[in-house]
Formats: C-alpha cells, structure tokens, sequence
C-alpha cells in the first residue's frame, strides 16, 4: 500500500497562471482534505471531498476549487496565483466513518512555489 | 487570537525528556491530537486523546491533559535526535463527522547529542 501519494513534489509558477495539483488517497479511503501549509505555519484546512462533491470548506476564496473523481483521487486547482499562495500543500485520507481524524494519512505534499 | 497555540521552540539535550505544551480554544473539541513533521515530509500522527480523558501513554509519549485550562501537553521520554522535528498540536470538534482538525503552528523540537 503507498499510502496518500501527491503529485508533483516541487512546483514553480509565475504569477497569474494556473496550477493543479493532484492527490492519491490511501487505499480503502473514500474522503480527501486539501490544507495549505505556509512556511514556519501549521497547515489551514482548504476543503474536503467526498462521494465527488465538496463536503466542508475552509476561510479561502474561490481561486482554490477542487474535484474528486469516482476512484477517490482529488485534484486542487489554484487560479490567478498570487506569492502569498507559495506554500506546502497536503492532501489527506480517511475513510468516512470512522471517528475522528485518527485514521488520516498525509501525503509528502507538494511544495507550490509562486514567483 | 490564535486557535491553538503553542510555544515555537524547544531545546533539549539527548536522554532528557522533552515536554512541549499547547492551548487551545474550544471548549467542544472531542479530539486532541499531536502531530509530527520532519523536514521535507507531511505529517505523521503521533498520539491523540479523547476529551473525556485526563492522560495517555504510548510507549515514551505521555499526553496530559487539563480540560478545565485546555491546556495539552506531549512529553517525550528519553528524547533521541531522531526525534528532531516539528510538533504540532490540533484539536477538532464532532463537526457532523468531518473532524477537521485545526493546527497550532507547530513547535521545533531540537535534540543535541
């Protein structure tokens, strides 16, 4: 099992342009969350998918839109990028139903880099 | 202010124990959970406890916690340089399921031989 797998790993983007950023859940996993992890801050929650609609979303505009597809996997998608959007971003896992977040996997992250 | 807070560093020499505290908000979180990073990587869980509990212990993780000041703390026995990382502290509240978390904003933990 890989485990929560995202892709890329490093990612540089100019201002203004458009970035998507794909995430793998654990397998057996059925709900994704996206967070947005700035340097020296712990991660802000973005959004969660599950059964391909978005679930619960967190204090970020709506530059950052998502999609989850009928295998589970997730896909953030950032428009207009500004600096302030450089950051980690994590995905994580979980399988809906079971308590708390004590069952969430993260990914390694993909590091977004706005120049 | 902030959510969860807690202090931004920690030093410590190897085979001391190592207490990193955390504070947080809201009086409905269920859970409360200790998070680790290490360079480059995501987060790994750690450790968490239910609200309902005062302590728990894994192996040389010790979790205290004081409802009453929503103070949590994470003690780590026998501290190793490998356990040289950042810490964060997240509570979440039985928001109908979800469980998001919210995080502090971590402390660095450094272990010196």
């Amino acid at each position: 099992d890989a485990g929560v797998t995202q892709s890329p790993t490093h990612l540089i983007k100019t201002r203004g342009q458009q970035v998507t950023l794909r995430c793998s859940p654990k397998s057996g996993h059925d709900t994704v969350s996206w967070y947005q992890q700035a340097l020296g801050q712990g991660p802000q929650f973005i959004f969660q998918y599950y059964e391909e609609e978005e679930r619960q979303r967190g204090n970020f505009p709506d530059r950052f839109s998502g999609h989850q597809f009928p295998n589970y996997s997730s896909e953030l998608n950032v428009n207009a990028l500004l600096l302030g959007d450089s950051a980690l971003y994590l995905c994580a896992s979980r399988r809906r139903g079971t308590s708390g977040n004590t069952e969430a996997f993260f990914g390694q992250g993909t590091r977004l880099t706005v120049v | 202010g902030e959510d969860v807070e807690q202090s931004l560093f920690l030093s410590v020499r190897e085979g001391d124990s190592s207490v990193i505290n955390c504070t947080y908000t809201d009086s409905s979180s269920t859970y409360l959970y200790w998070y680790k990073q290490e360079p480059g990587a995501g987060l790994q869980l750690l450790t968490y406890i239910f609200s309902n509990m005062d302590m728990k212990q894994d192996q040389r993780l010790t979790v205290l916690l004081n409802k009453k000041d929503k103070h949590l703390s994470l003690r780590i026995a026998d501290t190793q340089t490998g356990d040289s990382a950042i810490y964060f502290c997240a509570e979440s509240p039985p928001s109908g399921g979800s469980y998001i978390p919210t995080f502090g904003r971590g402390t660095s933990l450094i272990v010196h031989p």
